[in-house]
């Protein structure tokens, strides 16, 4: 079975520093992996997405996430953090086409960045 | 474009109570999956609906049903509620042959039971 893991549930960075999230996850295939990020009161946004093809992933907002598929690794950097990121973020792993686990996503449990000044 | 859109926005049940939470998928998407999210933890998958069809299933029970219609929007009921059923639940909606590769999020129904 999927599962993903969050290693810090709170981290915080001034603004203008770099941001790291880490993120493990398990799955018995080659799955697809997400970063999805949700700012208080609103739906959550799909911030990148890996899905087999280059393992550098560029996403919105200047966020990008590496997958390491021998460190089961799939990590969010941002190299300069602004106020307006902070927010809950969530590493999402969902197995491939024809997997029992294809179609639904399963969340980590959340990293809450916070952004000072 | 309206995306994913959800109703109603707030509500507040008893326990022992029902409840339907509706969904609006994005234009052109065809798929719709519902998601549990208590407080301070990540979403969790109830089940996804595709072709009227209830197409996968995560661990909740049977008091958690849904459907979905023919335009493609679709219910999610909760029978029996209890107080652990109380969180933000969201709907999602994919493109036609996207699965979980594209999944589009609403901005969810607050459930409050008391």
């Amino acid at each position: 079975a999927q599962s993903v893991t969050q290693l810090d549930s709170h981290v915080s960075v001034s603004e203008g520093t770099p941001v790291l999230l880490r993120c493990n996850y398990s799955s018995s295939y080659s799955p697809s992996l997400f970063w999805y990020v949700q700012h208080p009161n609103k739906g959550l946004q799909l911030l990148l997405k890996y899905t087999s093809a280059a393992t550098l992933v560029k996403g919105i907002n200047g966020f990008e996430a590496e997958f390491k598929k021998s460190e089961t690794s799939f990590h969010l950097t941002k190299p300069s953090a602004h106020m307006s990121d902070a927010a809950e973020y969530f590493c999402v792993v969902s197995d491939p086409p024809g997997s029992g686990g294809y179609n639904k996503l399963i969340f980590g449990a959340g990293t809450r960045l916070a952004v000072h000044p | 474009d309206a995306g994913v859109t959800q109703s109603p926005t707030h509500l507040i049940k008893t326990r022992g109570q029902q409840v339907t939470l509706r969904c609006s998928p994005k234009s052109g998407h065809d798929t719709v999956s519902w998601y549990q999210q208590a407080l301070g933890q990540g979403p969790q998958f109830i089940f996804q609906y595709y072709e009227e069809e209830e197409r996968q299933r995560g661990n909740f029970p049977d008091r958690f049903s849904g459907h979905q219609f023919p335009n493609y929007s679709s219910e999610l009921n909760v029978n029996a509620l209890l107080l652990g059923d109380s969180a933000l639940y969201l709907c999602a909606s994919s493109p036609p042959g996207q699965g979980s590769y594209e999944q589009y999020f609403g901005p969810g129904t607050r459930l409050t039971v008391t």
